[in-house]
């Protein structure tokens, strides 16, 4: 298996929900990443995960939530949101940690596009 | 922290013509550049790459080429198709201060008219 999978592909939410976005990866990678990207943006860095360890938090709302239950699998939980938050998420992994000099090769999900009402 | 700039931001070319995005990156210490294809609605994905020990790379129509000394790397499209019409992203990463992040370029726009 050699791809990023993201559940779900849409949701629209309002403000006061409470939802989670999925992220699964087969590739024995170490290294899982959440991004937002708004439209004709670059995506923005959010979360970096390093062997099941939250590694790098780019100051991100705590309205945000990410958690990551095993090397596989990582969610990002998200409660309270404000109409701004509506993006594109994407979630990417790489093979080997952060902790490293070498950067590594991101291989990004599909993305769950969020509307938040 | 590291700072890239893409240029141009749109690019508009002829089918069967060449197209180059360039960008220059801040901090010497990077020693990986990816570069990111994305359609309307997709995830973006990595077709061609480039690391600090290389100056130049090849993949068929696609190249990069890296000038470490001027701190900026470029893409090359050469023959351009219809197909390759997307926003482009290039990337900076590596180094002790940026581990585990990429830095994007803000994109170019590239639309190859048939």
């Amino acid at each position: 298996d050699t791809e990023v999978t993201q559940t779900p592909k849409h949701l629209v939410m309002g403000m006061t929900n409470k939802k989670s976005l999925k992220c699964e990866q087969h590739m024995g990678h170490r290294a899982m990443y959440w991004y937002k990207q708004k439209a004709k943006k670059p995506p923005e860095l959010m979360f970096v995960y390093s062997y099941e360890k939250l590694s790098i938090n780019e100051s991100v709302p705590s309205r945000f939530s990410p958690e990551c239950p095993n090397s596989s699998l990582l969610n990002l939980h998200l409660h309270a949101l404000q109409p701004e938050d509506s993006a594109l998420y994407l979630c990417a992994s790489s093979q080997r940690g952060t902790s490293g000099v070498l950067a590594d090769t991101q291989y990004f999900g599909p993305g769950t596009r969020l509307t938040v009402l | 922290g590291e700072n890239v700039e893409q240029h141009p931001s749109t690019l508009s070319v002829q089918e069967g013509d060449s197209a180059v995005i360039k960008c220059t990156y801040s901090d010497s210490a990077s020693n990986y550049f990816p570069w990111y294809k994305q359609e309307l609605g997709k995830r973006p994905q990595l077709i061609i790459d480039i690391r600090s020990n290389v100056g130049e790379k090849k993949d068929q129509r696609i190249a990069v080429t890296l000038n470490k000394t001027a701190k900026h790397f470029s893409l090359h499209i050469t023959e351009t198709q219809p197909e390759d019409s997307a926003v482009y992203f290039c990337a900076a990463s590596g180094g002790v201060s940026n581990a585990g992040k990429s830095t994007f370029g803000d994109g170019t726009t590239l639309t190859v008219k048939p």
